[in-house]
């Protein structure tokens, strides 16, 4: 079956802009969670949604939000772009939130560069 | 403050030996782990995991250590081969949350020489 699909793949913006990053899960899939990948702090945890609500959220400041859609797709949102938000987001699905047996998939991410 | 640390940016394998990658961690309440594999230009791709009620999981080549009183957990990889070579995240998380928010490690660089 068809993995976790990402776009776009790569994306240039500049300071202060707002991007819009989409992910679609697996199917059959309904809780999809977004990190953020950078050198210095590795992976980190953005949120998760599971049927259209947010159920976690990290340490993020309020510029970056997300949303879910009916159909399990979920969108990412980073407003007023600072250098330091360029970085590879990855989103990951699985079949329920909450279980922690539950195989989590990665989709490749969306390299964000902000000039 | 790092919650999980892999303190060992990169390791070095001879293939046909044994590969062991380290984690600690500080927060007592992580008691589910999970390791990851990171091709270049590819999502994490799961690989194994352990709960804390076990001291160890196997699966195949691959074999991972829980040591709760240390805070310290390690997979072992034997024998290593060179598409093993990757980057390998440890991650944790509690049962208070669920599996969408774990906690990563910052990877270490797994390098198998034919």
């Amino acid at each position: 079956k068809a993995g976790v699909t990402q776009t776009p793949r790569y994306l240039i913006k500049t300071r202060g802009q707002q991007v819009t990053l989409s992910c679609s899960p697996i199917s059959g899939h309904r809780s999809v969670s977004w990190y953020q990948q950078t050198p210095g702090q590795g992976l980190q945890f953005l949120f998760e949604y599971f049927s259209e609500t947010q159920r976690n959220k990290g340490n993020f400041p309020g510029r970056f939000s997300g949303r879910q859609f009916s159909n399990s797709r979920s969108e990412m949102n980073v407003s007023t772009l600072e250098l330091g938000d360029s970085a590879l987001y990855l989103c990951a699905s699985s079949r329920t939130s909450g279980g922690l047996t539950d195989t989590q998939y990665f989709g490749p991410g969306t390299r964000l560069t902000v000039l | 403050d790092q919650q999980v640390k892999q303190n060992s940016p990169s390791l070095s394998v001879q293939e046909g030996r044994i590969s062991i990658l380290n984690c600690d961690y500080t927060n007592s309440m992580f008691d589910y782990f999970l390791w990851y594999k990171k091709y270049p230009a590819e999502g994490p791709t799961f690989l194994i995991s352990i709960s804390s009620i076990k001291d160890k999981n196997e699966d195949g080549r691959f074999t991972v250590f829980l040591n709760k009183s240390a805070k310290h957990l390690s997979l072992h990889i034997v024998p290593s081969q060179p598409g093993d070579s990757a980057v390998y995240f440890c991650a944790a998380s509690d049962y208070g949350g669920s599996q969408g928010n774990l906690i990563f490690g910052k990877g270490t660089k797994l390098s198998v020489k034919p």
